[in-house]
């Protein structure tokens, strides 16, 4: 069993359309979670963090549901900005000792179209 | 700030040729990381380093080896270029490898090997 897994999609949705990404971690232990976005070709860039408590940035909203170890991403009234590579990340590290080592899903690709 | 950048860029290498692929933070971030991305997948760790002169493993360590001579600098060293090393790699930095750290990405090297 992969340690992330995201439905890697695609998901084609015209503007305005809301869509929700899932991702399922396996390990209990995991720490801390993030989404990154990553534009084709480019380098991954921090979306938002993921908090127990959910968190929301504009049109974007994270939920994390530590019992089932599962995230999602919610974007509502997609632009065609939003378009990219939506990649699930967790850090596995436990014991209060990180060093940041960073576990990513393969993916969720998104295609936002007029 | 530059951030973090890597080159070269692209590369194409011949089988058995080494080659080192650079990268440079001018954040003075203690932790690097590098990673290699294959197509349609997540990104897999490869070594990491915690500061000068200490250094780990990740992942997928095999076939790659790392220095930390300075802050700024951690370069990820090919000695024996094989076909399953065709990959993105992107270096990342971060200052002090916490769990909800944002870590920074630089643009990555398209590496060829044929």
């Amino acid at each position: 069993r992969k340690e992330v897994e995201q439905d890697p999609g695609p998901f084609n949705v015209p503007e305005g359309a809301t869509v929700a990404f899932n991702c399922t971690y396996s390990n209990s232990a995991s720490q801390s979670f993030f989404w990154y976005r990553q534009d084709c070709r480019k380098e991954p860039k921090l979306l938002m963090s993921v908090y127990s408590s959910g968190n929301e940035d504009g049109r974007f909203t994270a939920q994390l549901n530590r019992a089932s170890q599962y995230i999602s991403l919610l974007i509502r009234d997609s632009k065609l900005s939003d378009s990219a590579t939506y990649l699930c990340v967790v850090n596995l590290d436990a014991g209060g000792t990180s060093y940041g080592k960073l576990t990513f899903g393969q993916g969720t690709i998104l295609t936002v179209h007029p | 700030n530059a951030g973090v950048t890597q080159t070269p860029k692209f590369r194409i290498l011949k089988i058995g040729q080494s080659m080192t692929l650079q990268c440079t933070q001018d954040m003075n971030h203690n932790y690097m990381y590098w990673y290699r991305q294959d197509p349609g997948m997540g990104l897999k760790l490869i070594y990491y380093s915690v500061g000068a002169g200490i250094t780990d493993k990740g992942e997928v360590p095999n076939g790659y080896n790392v220095s930390r001579s300075t802050t700024e600098d951690f370069p990820l060293r090919l000695e024996l270029a094989a076909p399953s090393q065709t990959s993105v790699y992107f270096c990342a930095s971060s200052m002090r490898g916490t769990l909800q750290e944002t870590q920074y990405f630089g643009p990555g090297t398209r590496l060829l090997v044929l």
